[in-house]
């Protein structure tokens, strides 16, 4: 079965200092990832996915099919980063795909 | 174009209840996800909808049902509520199902059961 780790709860830094949110997956086929954010008193929205291999205000991934990693990368954080990163991974199951979250990492980026 | 909906926001049930929650997706898509959100399990997908059919299910008990209607729009329904089903109901839709990348969230249905 799928599965997707966020090994830390909360990640604090202060403003200015490159930011890692780190995840791992595990995941028999060619997998899908995703990463998610949530900001305070906002829905879930789609940040980047690792397809399109773009930079979303200022963050990049890079999927790792070695170390089976997809780890969200910022070299300068910003204050209004501060919010709930979920990564996430598409996987198909008898024909349909789903989406399986990790348990999200709170980044709080202080002044 | 207006985005996804959920009503009711808020929701206080007792243990036993039934509850039925609604969905409203953004026009033009088609399929329908539920995801509980719970702090000690994060968020968990429920199932998905495409054409009024359920196309993918997790790993919940049967207590937890949906469906959905002809102009997309989707209910889902919990019988026989336990106090672990508090929760945040997190509905998302997209175009066409498996778009993973393409799902737009609402804001969740917040289920509190006493």
């Amino acid at each position: 079965a799928q599965r997707v780790t966020q090994p830390e709860k909360l990640l604090s830094v202060f403003k200015g200092a490159p930011v890692e949110l780190k995840c791992n997956y595990s995941y028999s086929g060619s997998p899908e990832l995703f990463w998610y954010v949530q900001y305070s008193r906002q829905r879930l929205q789609l940040l980047l996915r690792h397809i399109s291999r773009e930079s979303i205000k200022g963050f990049t991934a890079d999927l790792n099919k070695g170390e089976t990693s997809f780890h969200l990368k910022k070299p300068f954080a910003q204050e209004e980063d501060s919010a709930m990163y979920y990564c996430a991974l598409s996987s198909v199951n008898s024909g349909y795909s789903t989406l399986t979250f990790g348990k999200g990492t709170m980044l709080l980026v202080s002044p | 174009k207006a985005g996804v909906t959920q009503t009711p926001r808020y929701l206080i049930k007792t243990r036993g209840q039934q509850v039925t929650l609604s969905c409203s997706p953004i026009s033009g898509h088609r399929s329908v996800s539920w995801y509980q959100q719970t702090p000690g399990q994060g968020l968990q997908f429920l199932f998905e909808y495409f054409s009024e059919t359920q196309r993918n299910k997790g790993n919940f008990p049967g207590r937890f049902s949906g469906r959905q209607f002809s102009n997309s729009r989707s209910e889902m329904n919990v019988s026989t509520l336990e106090l672990g089903d508090s929760a945040l109901y997190l509905c998302a839709s997209s175009l066409d199902p498996g778009l993973a990348g393409g799902q737009y969230f609402g804001p969740g249905t917040r289920l509190t059961v006493t």
